[in-house]
């Protein structure tokens, strides 16, 4: 099992830049999860979905933020425009039920 | 929302020292789980637990559900150098599958 993929690792951008993060899920997991991680907040969750429908959207910062699952294996995460405060490490994970599996994340840097 | 708070904030240690961790809040949790995470890496999953006074181990690891559904803890047995890093303990508060709640993580140095 190749486990939970995300792409970009690394990312850095000018503030105003659109940026996207995508992620795999693993086969057969039914609910996905995006997740920011800083210093100070700590882990934070932002969308999760279940059966490719968006369940909970409240932890998606504001506007520039949108998250799509157009199918069972890939989701993204798209901010637009990026602000150098959304600099942080976002992750993917995905389940069954309770026990989730993260991605290795994706560093995003807004210079 | 709810929150976990989880201490200490971090652990100085020698190599084969025994750990001890916990996780605490003011509200129920139905579901405990132990992550930990090691630098530029997402959290891995250690133990999950399901039921109040659960007690479960992995290895040198040992995890419980406190009876009050309220706390938890970890413990590392013997430690060795790979056991440095962020320690994560993680609640679902609700029935099913939902974002999880985060503590703010245990930082485990283990001094030479």
């Amino acid at each position: 099992d190749a486990g939970v993929i995300q792409s970009p690792r690394h990312e850095v951008t000018e503030m105003g830049q659109e940026v996207t993060l995508r992620c795999k899920p693993i086969s057969g997991h039914d609910y996905l999860f995006w997740y920011r991680q800083t210093m100070m907040r700590g882990l934070e969750l932002l969308i999760y979905f279940n059966n490719n429908v968006p369940i909970d959207d409240s932890g998606m910062p504001e506007d520039r933020f949108s998250a799509k699952m157009p199918n069972a294996s890939f989701s993204t995460l798209k901010i637009q425009p990026s602000e150098p405060r959304d600099s942080a490490v976002y992750f993917c994970a995905s389940s069954l039920v309770h026990e989730q599996f993260f991605g290795p994340g994706t560093r995003l840097t807004v210079l | 929302g709810q929150q976990l708070n989880q201490s200490p904030q971090s652990m100085f240690i020698q190599e084969g020292e025994d750990v001890s961790m916990n996780c605490t809040s003011s509200s129920i949790f139905n579901t405990w789980l132990w992550y930990k995470q090691d630098p530029g890496e997402g959290p891995v999953l250690l133990i999950a637990l399901y039921k109040a006074g659960e007690l479960t181990s992995n290895g040198r690891l040992t995890a419980q559900f406190g009876i009050t559904r309220k706390d938890s803890f970890l413990n590392i047995s013997a430690s060795i150098p790979s056991d440095v890093g962020i320690y994560f303990c993680a609640g679902y508060s609700g029935g099913g599958a939902d974002g999880l709640t985060f503590g703010k993580g245990t930082h485990l140095i283990i001094q030479p």
